[in-house]
């Protein structure tokens, strides 16, 4: 089992949809949650921290469940612009190690 | 601040050939990462370094990777010698903490044909 879990996709929405991902992480000593969000043949960029009581940037959501293991991000009002692949990041306690998910990859069509 | 700066963007060897890569962090930031991004296997951290120091490189695939960091504002990663299977996008990161978030710079595209 990977470390970390992500729902490859793609998903394929329509501008104005809102879309969800869930990611799962297996180590119950991650401490740290990220989203980052990476354009075709660029870095990844961070997006957004996620946080134990959840946080909102905009029209992203971002939530954690310590006891389900998972993190979720939630788009609302999609862009085109919004078409990316969106990476899950943890960090275990003490930050010695960093895994990324694979990625979820998202289109939204006009 | 230019951000984190990569050379090459792109790469081309031979199999067999030495290749390097290099990295200028954010200047301030005590944290350095590199990474390696494939289409099977997404994005690995290789290696990273506080202040200049390396501290855990448990994700250097075998002995043909090095890197090095001699000074806050300079690092490289070395492949010697290369294989096809090394061809990969390599970031170089760095941060000012170890738990907040990194700046990743543009990439090294190298392919080992």
């Amino acid at each position: 089992r990977k470390e970390v879990e992500q729902d490859p996709g793609p998903f394929n929405v329509p501008e104005g949809a809102t879309v969800a991902f869930n990611c799962t992480y297996s180590n119950s000593a991650s401490q740290s949650f990220f989203w980052y969000r990476q354009d075709c043949r660029k870095e990844p960029k961070l997006l957004m921290s996620v946080y134990s009581s959840g946080n909102e940037d905009g029209r992203f959501t971002a939530q954690l469940n310590r006891a389900s293991q998972y993190i979720s991000l939630l788009i609302r009002d999609s862009k085109l612009s919004d078409s990316a692949t969106y990476l899950c990041v943890v960090k275990l306690t003490g930050g010695f190690k960093t895994i990324f998910g694979a990625g979820t990859r998202l289109f939204v069509k006009a | 601040d230019a951000g984190v700066i990569q050379s090459p963007r792109h790469e081309v060897t031979e199999m067999g050939q030495e290749v390097t890569l290099r990295c200028k962090p954010i200047s301030g930031h005590d944290y350095l990462f590199w990474y390696r991004q494939t289409m099977m296997r997404g994005l690995e951290l290789l290696i990273y370094f506080n202040n200049n120091v390396p501290i855990d490189d448990s994700g250097m695939p075998e002995d043909r990777f090095s890197a090095k960091m001699p000074n806050a504002s300079f690092s490289t990663l070395k492949i010697q010698p290369s294989e096809p299977r090394d061809s990969a996008v390599y970031f170089c990161a760095s941060s000012d903490r170890l738990n907040t978030e990194a700046f990743f710079g543009q990439g090294t595209r190298l392919t080992v044909v």
